[in-house]
């Protein structure tokens, strides 16, 4: 089974802080992505990450960085949190041809 | 970009019966549709998927149909137990691997 370990279910962090959250898996999958889940939104794509040290942008990526150091950990940044970013992050993960594969996510709440 | 629109928003059917989800997309590269599961507190998870080369798949109760000429895919669920109760998302991509498109999402609720 594939497993992808995202390291918090819930944070609560203050405005202007900078947030890290983990993801982690241990397939030696390429493709990595993190998702903010919001209702009535559905899942909209923040980053994502085809190998080490490579990056994209998806369809949301302002106030937010990512870093992949090692194929195995795909990090999401909040450089300066700000409350419009309480929601629910998802990561996942896909093999070459592969579906994606979710994590738990992360309930983070900004006060 | 691909564009999925995904229909209801919330759905609830009496046990037993049967409950159809719809989406279009609206790219007609896209040739990968998915469709996830997610139960209260837990991430999507994969239920089904079908590909642009394939009308309809079935898995036990569930199946799914792609109409490609007019771009929309169903969602199927017959024989609906309790457990069903969830939100389902649709999703499109031209490619397995990458970033996938999603639809906002229908909230099943299966009434014993």
């Amino acid at each position: 089974d594939v497993k992808v370990t995202q390291s918090s279910r819930y944070l609560v962090k203050r405005t202007g802080e900078k947030v890290f959250l983990e993801c982690v898996q241990d397939m030696d999958h390429e493709n990595m992505f993190w998702y903010r889940q919001d209702p009535g939104l559905g899942l909209r794509l923040i980053y994502f990450s085809y190998d080490v040290k490579m990056k994209e942008k998806g369809d949301i990526p302002e106030g937010y960085s990512v870093s992949r150091e090692k194929k195995e950990r795909f990090s999401l940044i909040l450089e300066s949190a700000s409350t419009n970013q309480t929601s629910m992050y998802l990561c996942a993960l896909a093999g070459k041809d592969q579906p994606q594969h979710f994590g738990d996510g992360t309930r983070l709440s900004i006060l | 970009g691909e564009n999925v629109e995904q229909h209801p928003s919330t759905l609830s059917v009496q046990e037993g019966d049967s409950a159809v989800i719809k989406c279009t997309y609206s790219d007609s590269a896209s040739n990968y549709f998915p469709w996830y599961k997610q139960e209260l507190g837990k991430g999507p998870q994969l239920i089904i998927d079908i590909r642009s080369n394939v009308g309809e798949k079935k898995d036990q109760r569930i199946a799914v149909t792609l109409n490609k000429t007019a771009k929309h895919f169903s969602l199927h669920i017959t024989e609906t137990q309790p457990e069903d109760s969830a939100v389902y998302f649709c999703a499109a991509t031209q490619n397995t691997g990458n970033q996938f498109y999603f639809g906002t999402g229908t909230s099943l609720t299966v009434i014993p």
